[in-house]
């Protein structure tokens, strides 16, 4: 059965460092994995998506990278800010229409 | 702007009413899906849509039926509304089964 854990589950840091957050998984047989943002009372913004066969993935100051064989993903937010806080979900993806969701990292960055 | 568009965004109902949320999604996408989203409960799968003309149960489909109406329109109805279906309603799109998914902005419902 694939499981998904998010660590840590809450993180707080100034604004302007550089993070790192981390998604693992406990089957490798994955489509892709796509890293979500979640502002409190709102929807789910897709951030990134990585496919199997791929890395890593850029877009601005996120990286996201993916190593299918050990089942771990990062998120790399350089020069943090403010507006960066939020809830961060990843979710793998199965062969069958199916999202597999860890249960999120709530990131606050403080001015 | 492009993407998934849920009506409506709140909504109060009492014990036993129905109602249909409504989604539709404008970027050609086979996939569509609806999720609920509970505290400490995350996001569960309630039903999906491979494509147009079929309908498959998820993880939590007791108490929901689900029409896809054409390939742009899924809509989600609730027969008789219980306390434990107030939730946040999510509906999400794909392209296929490789592809990412597209959320809505979701739908607040509370049943008193």
């Amino acid at each position: 059965k694939q499981e998904v854990t998010q660590i840590p589950a809450a993180l707080s840091v100034p604004e302007g460092e550089n993070l790192v957050l981390n998604c693992s998984f406990t089957d490798s047989a994955i489509y892709n994995l796509q890293w979500f943002r979640q502002d409190p009372g709102k929807g789910l913004t897709s951030l990134l998506l990585i496919q199997s066969s791929q890395r890593e993935q850029t877009s601005g100051r996120l990286n996201a990278s993916l190593d299918k064989s050990s089942g771990r993903s990062t998120l790399y937010i350089a020069a943090s800010q403010p507006g960066d806080s939020a809830t961060y979900l990843c979710a793998v993806r199965r062969s069958n229409y199916q999202l597999i969701w860890g249960a999120g990292t709530k990131l606050i960055i403080k001015p | 702007n492009a993407g998934v568009t849920q009506t409506p965004k709140f909504q109060v109902l009492k014990t036993g009413q129905s109602m249909t949320l409504q989604c539709a999604q404008d970027m050609n996408h086979n996939s569509m899906y609806w999720y609920r989203q509970d505290p400490g409960m995350g996001l569960r799968l309630i039903y999906y849509s491979a494509s147009e003309g079929t309908t498959d149960k998820g993880e939590v489909p007791n108490g929901y039926n689900v029409s896809r109406l054409n390939k742009r329109e899924f809509s989600l109805r609730l027969e008789s509304a219980a306390p434990s279906q107030t939730s946040v309603y999510f509906c999400a799109s794909s392209e296929w089964s490789g592809g990412g998914y597209t959320f809505g902005s979701g739908t607040r419902l509370t049943v008193v």
